[in-house]
């Protein structure tokens, strides 16, 4: 049973435009969600994360927001550039479980994001 | 070192054969995780460490899986008796403040 989804394995988007990833998650203890980006034979690079007590967090052009009524996200890239193609990982935690300490994430299957000149 | 590295990047086994894999955190982060990537999927939880404490190791597949973290720098994961479906890239990443998680390159495993 998977608890973060992507549904999209794959996106298009012209140079330019607005990117936009979806991912969903089914664990309400779910409280805190990254982004990562990962090109081919590297590790996950970080991107953007927010709480759940945000509904919106800004860094440059990547904005994540977060729907946590509707336990949806979506990270937006504005304007796409050629180096944002990469595969992007949505990723969640349960941060402040009660059990205290870090938390393993628990990641989707990834959006393979191609942006095309 | 600037980032999280692992060795050795890429490791070719006989099934049967016992592997280990190395990671050297981020200087200064203390807490510590593996996990292992299949084709086409994403990074699945193996274990953490806090400092030299093996905290959780609910994701660890078998017995045939071990990790260590001595001396709360360097953690080594160990594959005994490998088996091809343990071919994957696995994946050590490094915390400080226990959110944002920053990933070495991986070792990509090959069971023959």
């Amino acid at each position: 049973d998977q608890q973060v989804k992507q549904n999209s394995p794959s996106l298009s988007v012209q140079e330019g435009r607005i990117s936009i990833l979806n991912c969903d998650y089914t664990n309400s203890m779910f409280d805190y969600f990254l982004w990562y980006k990962k090109y081919p034979a590297e590790g996950p690079t970080f991107l953007i994360s927010i709480s759940s007590i945000k509904d919106k967090n800004e860094d440059g052009r990547f904005t994540v927001f977060l729907n946590k009524s509707a336990k949806h996200l979506s990270l937006h890239i504005v304007p796409s550039q050629p180096g944002d193609s990469a595969v992007y990982f949505c990723a969640a935690s349960a941060f402040s479980d009660p059990g205290g300490g870090a938390d393993g994430l628990t990641f989707g299957k990834g959006t393979h994001l191609i942006i095309q000149p | 070192g600037a980032g999280v590295s692992q060795s050795p990047r890429y490791k070719v086994a006989k099934r049967g054969q016992d592997v280990a894999l190395r990671c050297d955190p981020i200087s200064g982060h203390v807490s510590l995780f593996w996990y292992q990537q299949a084709l086409g999927q994403g990074p699945e939880f193996l274990t953490y460490f806090q400092n030299e404490a093996q905290l959780d190791k609910s994701g660890l597949p078998s017995d045939r899986f071990f990790a260590e973290r001595p001396e709360g720098s360097v953690s080594t994961l160990k594959i005994q008796r490998t088996q091809q479906e343990d071919s994957a890239v696995y994946l050590c990443a490094s915390s400080f403040t226990a959110d944002t998680q920053y990933f070495g390159p991986g070792t990509r495993l090959t069971v023959l």
